[in-house]
């Protein structure tokens, strides 16, 4: 069945550094990877989503990068800031079919 | 706040009950996911309905069952609760199928003692 490998499940970076979060997916059909951002006790956000037909988007310093022959698709967040502080999840679908969702990644921005 | 809601917020109850949780989507989605989180477990997908129907199903156990109403609204029920269904339940809705963003609620945090 569908699959989504997200890594690391932890990350901690310095305030000011780049973070890199890595997922792969395991069916070759999906075409739409959407990434979300979740705080501590509140409901998931969409931050940034790359479609099958483009390779990377950017979005101030949020990117993500997609590579289908290899079937993994990457957050990278740079300037790191408090504020990143939270859990991200990447997700895979197709077409209109179910989302699946990575087991998240908590990102720690120390000062 | 993103427009989909959810009630209740907190529900406690005890093994072997039934409870109902329910969503009310974004005006005009026609699509609802639900999505359980447990402590270690990110977000499962349990199922998705679309303008009615059935569209899809995930790892949803048979003593759970959803429906969508008419009016978009779903309802999603838990029977013969076990300690390990306590989790967060999400539900999310988008305007069309998936390939577009998914909004979520706040989520009903179910803890069965």
């Amino acid at each position: 069945g569908e699959n989504v490998e997200q890594h690391p499940s932890t990350l901690s970076v310095q305030e000011g550094d780049s973070a890199v979060i890595k997922c792969t997916y395991s069916d070759s059909a999906s075409n739409y990877f959407p990434w979300y951002k979740q705080e501590l006790g509140k409901r998931p956000q969409l931050i940034i989503d790359i479609r099958s037909n483009v390779g990377e988007k950017k979005d101030q310093r949020i990117a993500v990068t997609l590579n289908k022959t290899a079937k993994h698709f990457s957050l990278h967040i740079t300037e790191t800031q408090p504020e990143d502080s939270a859990v991200y999840f990447c997700a895979a679908s197709i077409r209109d079919d179910k989302i699946i969702f990575g087991k998240g990644t908590r990102l720690h921005i120390l000062p | 706040d993103s427009g989909v809601t959810q009630t209740p917020k907190h529900l406690i109850t005890a093994t072997g009950q039934r409870v109902t949780l329910r969503c009310s989507p974004r005006s005009g989605d026609l699509s609802v996911y639900w999505y359980q989180q447990s402590l270690d477990q990110g977000l499962q997908f349990l199922i998705q309905y679309y303008n009615g129907e059935e569209r899809a199903k995930g790892n949803i156990l048979e003593r759970f069952s959803a429906q969508q109403f008419p009016d978009l609204h779903s309802e999603l029920n838990l029977s013969s609760l076990e300690l390990g269904d306590s989790a967060l339940y999400f539900c999310a809705s988008s305007v069309l199928g998936l390939n577009t963003e998914a909004f979520f609620g706040q989520g009903t945090r179910l803890t069965v003692v």
